[in-house]
C-alpha cells in the first residue's frame, strides 16, 4: 500500500510554455500532499504544502504565481509551472501524507524530470 | 541554521559489514523521525520511522533515537552493494505545534564495496 504516482515522469518543453504535473495517491486518501524540487547533487527543497479543498501554503522564496498548485480531490494534486524557463529545469517530486498512525508518514512519488530548453 | 544535520560522506563500508549512519537535530519539539533511501536519479523511499526513544528493528535495518541527545541513527547490517545510495534523515517539523512538514538533512552517501 501507500503508493504515489506522478505524471509525466519526464517532460521537455520550450521556454515560456506551461507544464502541468499530476500527483496521485493510488491506494489511500491524502488530505495533505507536498511538492519538492531537487537540483542535481542537492537535497530536497520543499516548495509548498498542498491541502485538499484549500489554498496551498508556499515556502519562503517560492513564487506562488509561477508554481500553481491545485488539490482538487483527496487523491490528486497538480503543480503547474507557468512560463517555464531554463532555470526551472529540475526534478520535481511530490509526496502524500498517510494518516494512519502517529507517524503520519510521507510517501514519495517517482518524480518528474523537467527540462526547459 | 540547519535543523537536521548529517555527514555528507561518502561512507564506504565493505560488503557484509555494518553501516552506521548518523543524524542530529536541533528542534526539541520534533517527535517523529524518518530515514529515506534515495538512489541516484530516483525519488526517496521510506525505510524506517521512529518516534520512541530506543531501537526499532526491521529486517537488516535498525533505527535508534535518543531524544535527550537529539540524535537519530540508522544501522544497516550485512551491507550489500545494492544498499549503496544516499540516506536522508528527516524530522517532523514542530513550529509551535505539530505539523506534517518534514525537515530533511542533506543526506549521507553510502558506498558498499563488493
Amino acid at each position: 500500500g501507500a503508493v504515489v504516482s506522478q505524471h509525466p515522469s519526464w517532460v521537455i518543453c520550450k521556454s515560456g510554455t506551461s507544464v502541468k504535473i499530476e500527483c496521485r495517491s493510488l491506494d489511500f486518501q491524502a488530505t495533505t500532499m507536498f511538492w519538492y524540487r531537487q537540483f542535481p547533487k542537492q537535497s530536497l527543497m520543499l516548495m509548498a504544502t498542498s491541502n485538499e479543498g484549500s489554498k496551498a501554503t508556499y515556502e519562503q522564496g517560492v513564487e506562488k504565481d509561477k508554481f500553481l498548485i491545485n488539490h482538487a480531490s483527496l487523491t490528486l494534486s497538480t503543480l503547474t509551472v507557468t512560463s517555464a524557463h531554463p532555470e526551472d529545469s529540475s526534478f520535481y517530486i511530490c509526496s502524500a501524507c498517510l494518516f494512519l498512525s502517529s507517524y503520519n508518514e510521507q510517501f514519495f512519488g517517482p518524480g518528474t524530470r523537467l527540462t526547459v530548453l | 541554521q540547519k535543523e537536521v544535520e548529517q555527514n555528507s560522506g561518502p561512507l564506504s563500508v565493505p560488503e557484509g559489514a555494518i553501516a552506521s549512519l548518523n543524524c542530529t537535530y536541533s528542534d526539541r519539539g520534533s517527535q517523529s523521525f524518518f530515514w529515506y533511501r534515495q538512489y541516484s536519479g530516483k525519488s526517496p523511499e521510506l525505510i524506517m520511522s521512529i518516534y520512541s526513544n530506543g531501537d526499532k528493528e526491521d529486517g537488516r535495518f535498525t533505527a535508534q533515537l535518543n531524544k535527550a541527545s537529539q540524535y537519530v541513527s540508522l544501522l544497516i547490517r550485512d551491507s550489500q552493494p545494492s544498499d549503496s545510495a544516499t540516506y536522508l534523515c528527516a524530522g517532523r517539523g514542530y513550529y509551535g505545534g505539530a505539523t506534517n512538514k518534514l525537515i530533511f538533512g542533506t543526506g549521507t552517501l553510502l558506498a558498499v564495496q563488493p
